[in-house]
């Protein structure tokens, strides 16, 4: 699976949109983008994933630039709640298991 | 809720001891990760069973097993258990192998 790289930490104003970056240069034409979050060592709670297209749900907006080297997880209006480690993932779709980074730790302030 | 459930919640032991960590799956779901996560280490995968079957390991240790039975729960067995063990176990499951993974909460092990 294709090697991913986020920054360590970012915050966001409550009420605001909070953008997480992710870079997967490597990543082939084969491989989806996946975006987890674990809040306080609960378990990991699945938020969206997509291969080429923006996806968007009714958690977050993923964002896929056309050279798929990138990505970016909207979180239109960022609530206290959303204060959680995010993980991009880069994971062919026939694989079998999920390989975590280091992930970004969102801090969501009031 | 993800609907994966495990259990037992916490787990307080102590070296050399042996433990068993239950996961049930979410109705429906045919496939079974297994997750360890440390302080030092992050999460990493275990070992993943399909329909009863081992699918892939990843980094598990010998002393550590797991299987799935018929009514597609499945347990990790502990054994010799070191202070290095102690960790949070996530359970994972999806429909099939390829699906989008959920998990459970997890069981918190401490070895003393």
């Amino acid at each position: 699976d294709a090697k991913t790289t986020q920054p360590p930490s970012m915050d966001c104003a409550e009420g605001r949109a909070a953008n997480l970056p992710c870079n997967h240069s490597t990543i082939s034409g084969n491989e989806y983008v996946y975006w987890y979050r674990q809040i306080h060592s609960q378990g990991p709670q699945y938020i969206i994933h997509g291969l080429k297209n923006n996806e968007t749900n009714e958690m977050a907006s993923l964002i896929i630039t056309e050279d798929r080297k990138s990505s970016t997880l909207i979180l239109p209006h960022a609530t206290l709640r959303d204060t959680a480690v995010y993980y991009c993932i880069v994971r062919v779709r026939a694989g079998n298991m999920l390989t975590f980074g280091g992930g970004t730790r969102l801090m969501v302030k009031p | 809720d993800s609907g994966v459930t495990q259990t037992p919640k916490h787990l307080i032991t102590a070296t050399g001891q042996r433990v068993t960590l239950r996961c049930s799956p979410r109705s429906g779901d045919l496939s079974v990760y297994w997750y360890q996560q440390s302080l030092d280490q992050g999460l990493q995968f275990l070992i993943q069973y399909y329909n009863g079957e081992e699918r892939a390991k990843g980094n598990i240790l010998e002393r550590f097993s797991a299987q799935q039975f018929p009514d597609l729960h499945s347990e990790l067995n502990l054994s010799s258990l070191e202070l290095g063990d102690s960790a949070l176990y996530f359970c994972a499951s999806s429909v099939y192998e390829q699906e989008t993974q959920y998990f459970g909460p997890g069981t918190r092990l401490l070895v003393l």
